[in-house]
C-alpha cells in the first residue's frame, strides 16, 4: 500500500543535540511538508519542498533545516537552536497537481528533548 | 494572507445526536477549504474538501459541510454523532493564485461523544 512513512515514533534527545527524523513516502507525489503540532496550537508549517532540490521556509522554520536529495525522501533536522524543540512533528505530501490536492499524512514523531 | 479560526477546542456532544463543528476563513482570492480528522498519537485524515464545484460538500463516515461566501465559514456536520467519531477535528485553508502551496490550519476542535 502506498503511503507516508515516520520514523521513529517515539524519539528522546538530551538538550544541545541534533536530531533527524525521518519521513519516506511511496506514493510518486512532488510536494512534501513538514508541520509541528503542539496542544491547542493546530499545525504550523515548518519547511515544505515542491521539488527534488528545492524548499522553502514555512511559517517556523528558524532551529530547522531539511534537504530533499530524492523525491521520496524529506528528513527534518532539528538543531540545537530550536529554543522549544519538544512536539509532535508531521510529515506529510501532496501531488501538487493543483492548489486542491489533498495533503497526506505520515502518523507523526514524537520528539521529547530534556 | 490566509487563515483559520476554529470556533470552540472543546465541543461535547451525546451519541446520536447532531455534531456542529465551526469554522470561519480569512482569504483575499476564492479559498480552498479542507477538513481532516485525527485520532490520538496518529496523522490526520481528510474528510472532505471544498474546491468551488458544489458548496455542500459531502465527506466520509458520515460527514459533510456547507460553504457560506457571505459569512466566511465552513461549517462540519455530521446528523447522528457516533462513538467512534471522537477525535479532534482540522479545519485548513489554502488559495488560488498564491504563491505558497501549503495549507493554513485551525487550532482544532476536540470532539468528544457521550454515551
Amino acid at each position: 500500500d502506498g503511503g507516508i512513512t515516520q520514523s521513529p515514533k517515539y524519539l528522546f534527545r538530551k538538550e544541545g543535540q541534533n536530531v533527524t527524523l525521518s519521513c519516506e513516502q511511496n506514493l510518486n507525489h512532488d510536494a512534501m511538508y513538514w508541520y509541528r503540532q503542539d496542544p491547542g496550537q493546530g499545525l504550523r508549517l515548518i519547511y515544505y519542498s515542491q521539488i527534488v532540490n528545492d524548499f522553502q521556509k514555512g511559517d517556523i522554520a528558524e532551529g530547522y533545516s531539511v534537504s530533499r536529495e530524492k523525491k521520496e525522501s524529506f528528513p527534518l533536522t532539528v538543531t540545537s537552536a530550536q529554543k522549544n524543540p519538544t512536539a509532535f512533528y508531521l510529515c506529510a505530501s501532496s501531488s501538487d497537481r493543483g492548489q486542491n490536492s489533498p495533503l497526506h499524512f505520515g502518523n507523526g514523531t514524537r520528539l521529547t528533548v530534556t | 494572507a490566509q487563515s483559520v479560526t476554529q470556533l470552540g477546542s472543546h465541543v461535547s456532544v451525546s451519541e446520536g445526536a447532531l455534531v456542529l463543528l465551526r469554522c470561519n476563513y480569512s482569504s483575499s482570492v476564492p479559498p480552498y477549504l479542507f477538513w481532516y480528522v485525527q485520532y490520538p498519537n496518529q496523522g490526520l485524515q481528510l474528510l472532505l474538501k471544498y474546491t468551488s464545484a458544489a458548496t455542500l460538500v459531502k465527506g466520509i463516515n458520515g460527514f459533510e459541510a456547507e460553504f457560506k461566501k457571505s459569512e466566511t465559514s465552513f461549517h462540519l456536520t455530521k446528523p447522528s454523532a457516533h462513538m467512534s467519531d471522537a477525535a479532534e477535528y482540522f479545519c485548513a485553508v489554502t488559495s488560488s493564485g498564491t504563491g505558497r502551496r501549503a495549507l493554513t490550519f485551525g487550532s482544532g476542535t476536540r470532539l468528544q461523544v457521550q454515551p
